[in-house]
């Protein structure tokens, strides 16, 4: 099946300092990915939808300033959580669709667990 | 809006014993998937389900969608401690390819 690998698994960062997470397509071509934010014992919450070569969409009451999404490639995305604070701190999980077969499911990322100090 | 609503959300059962989980949503869509969390971890696709009708099995769990009802069902038969998870159904949007998610349901299944 297809995989969808993810890096870090596991930060801890200052406050006021930024982390840059990385989202791979390891056997598909990615057009689009997505980012989810998750806090404990909650759903999973979509911040934005990265379209390659082009500029994400990002959901309401996201900050895209603080959410930087670059998706420069096919098969890799990223998210750089500019100047953290403990609030940022998170799971974070990205998800890559494979439009090259239906139904075009989205295949997920093992996460990155967010600590900011 | 689209909703995708869950229930139960909290399940504790016995091993042995038989429970279904409902996922119920708003709109049209025939496409529909559950998925599996385990704690810290992220989510394992369990059932792509397709089109009315169409029911899935694999062990101990059987999923199944009815598109008119709108309304998916996972069941689980014979439960066992391994199955004790947090279970998410997520429908597909077919205008953006977004997913909508259920709240999840944390099933606690006791030896």
């Amino acid at each position: 099946g297809a995989v969808v690998s993810q890096h870090p698994s596991r930060v801890i960062c200052k406050s006021g300092t930024s982390v840059k997470i990385e989202c791979r397509s390891l056997d598909f071509q990615a057009t689009t990915m997505f980012w989810y934010r998750q806090f404990p014992k909650q759903s999973l919450m979509l911040m934005a939808t990265s379209n390659e070569g082009s500029k994400a969409t990002y959901e309401q009451g996201v900050e895209k300033d603080k959410f930087l999404i670059n998706h420069a490639s096919l098969t890799l995305s990223t998210l750089t959580v500019t100047s953290a604070h403990p609030e940022d701190s998170s799971f974070y999980i990205c998800s890559a669709r494979d439009k090259g077969n239906y139904p075009y499911e989205q295949y997920f990322g093992p996460g990155t667990r967010l600590t900011v100090t | 809006e689209l909703k995708v609503e869950q229930n139960p959300l909290f399940l504790s059962m016995q091993e042995g014993k038989n429970y279904t989980i409902y996922c119920n949503y708003s709109t049209t869509s025939d496409r529909l998937y559950w998925y599996r969390q385990d704690p810290g971890k992220s989510l394992e696709s369990l059932f792509v389900l397709l089109s009315n009708g169409a029911v899935k099995q694999e062990g101990r769990l059987m999923a199944s969608l009815d598109t008119k009802a709108r309304l998916s069902t996972l069941h689980i038969t014979a439960a066992v401690h391994d199955l004790s998870a947090t279970y998410f159904c997520a429908v597909d949007m077919d205008s953006n390819y977004q997913l909508i998610w259920g709240a999840g349901t944390k099933l606690i299944i006791k030896p």
